[in-house]
């Protein structure tokens, strides 16, 4: 039982570079989850997917977009990379009626 | 909307100190809060949780309370170690938001020397 994973874990790209973030869960969970990581910023969340064939946005979907291939993977593309992109990249999962998300252990991107 | 605030960092503690974490925070329904942890280099953990009012949360020497009057989770610990050295986030959870999803504070870095 592997939990969350995320692919890769560090890249870096030039701007308008694209590329697309892989995350899978293993925990047959209905919900995921794309968080970004900033500096003195917490995690906000880029765009969500209740169940499998939904994705909705959160507070910062600007410049991605998301795809819910399948109940077990939940990807993050970035059409035109910028600067402003760079940042720790977080999936998370949840349960059906529960609260508690689990994360996988990120992608550490780099735009330059 | 909703919104978590936790004190700022960094903590600087020497083993074996007491240690707080002060969070606090705004929902407009009755969240479940969280307390989530995140060592050097990894992702995210669930260090402890509440559902409702009054409910302690705890796990490894760590503990919450969920305080509706004050609406605060404040996080203790008694005695801490160098391996609690970590970055500290304080969550909620609210049925009534889209999705579910949590809304973190900022972060709060703590360093424990020996």
């Amino acid at each position: 039982n592997a939990g969350v994973t995320q692919t890769p874990k560090f890249q870096v790209l030039k701007t308008g570079q694209s590329m697309t973030l892989q995350c899978a869960q293993d925990m047959n969970h209905n919900s995921m989850y794309w968080y970004r990581q900033d500096p003195g910023m917490g995690l906000r969340l880029i765009y969500y997917s209740a169940s499998e064939g939904t994705t909705d946005k959160g507070e910062v979907p600007n410049g991605y977009n998301v795809s819910r291939l399948n109940k077990r993977e939940f990807s993050l593309r970035l059409e035109s990379a910028a600067p402003s992109q760079t940042s720790v990249y977080f999936c998370a999962s949840r349960q059906p009626g529960r609260t508690v998300q689990y994360f996988g252990p990120g992608t550490r991107l780099t735009v330059t | 909307g909703d919104s978590v605030t936790q004190m700022e960092g960094p903590v600087t503690l020497s083993e074996e100190a007491f240690l707080t974490i002060n969070c606090t925070y705004t929902a407009t329904g009755y969240p479940s809060l969280f307390w989530y942890v995140q060592y050097p280099g990894e992702g995210l953990q669930l260090l402890l949780k509440a559902t409702k009012a009054d409910d302690k949360g705890s796990n490894k020497g760590f503990e919450a309370t969920y305080r509706k009057e004050t609406t605060s989770f404040h996080l203790e610990k008694g005695s801490v170690q160098v391996s609690d050295s970590a970055v500290y986030f304080c969550a909620l959870s609210d049925r009534d938001q889209a999705g579910t999803a949590l809304i973190f504070g900022k972060g709060t870095t703590l360093s424990v020397s020996s």
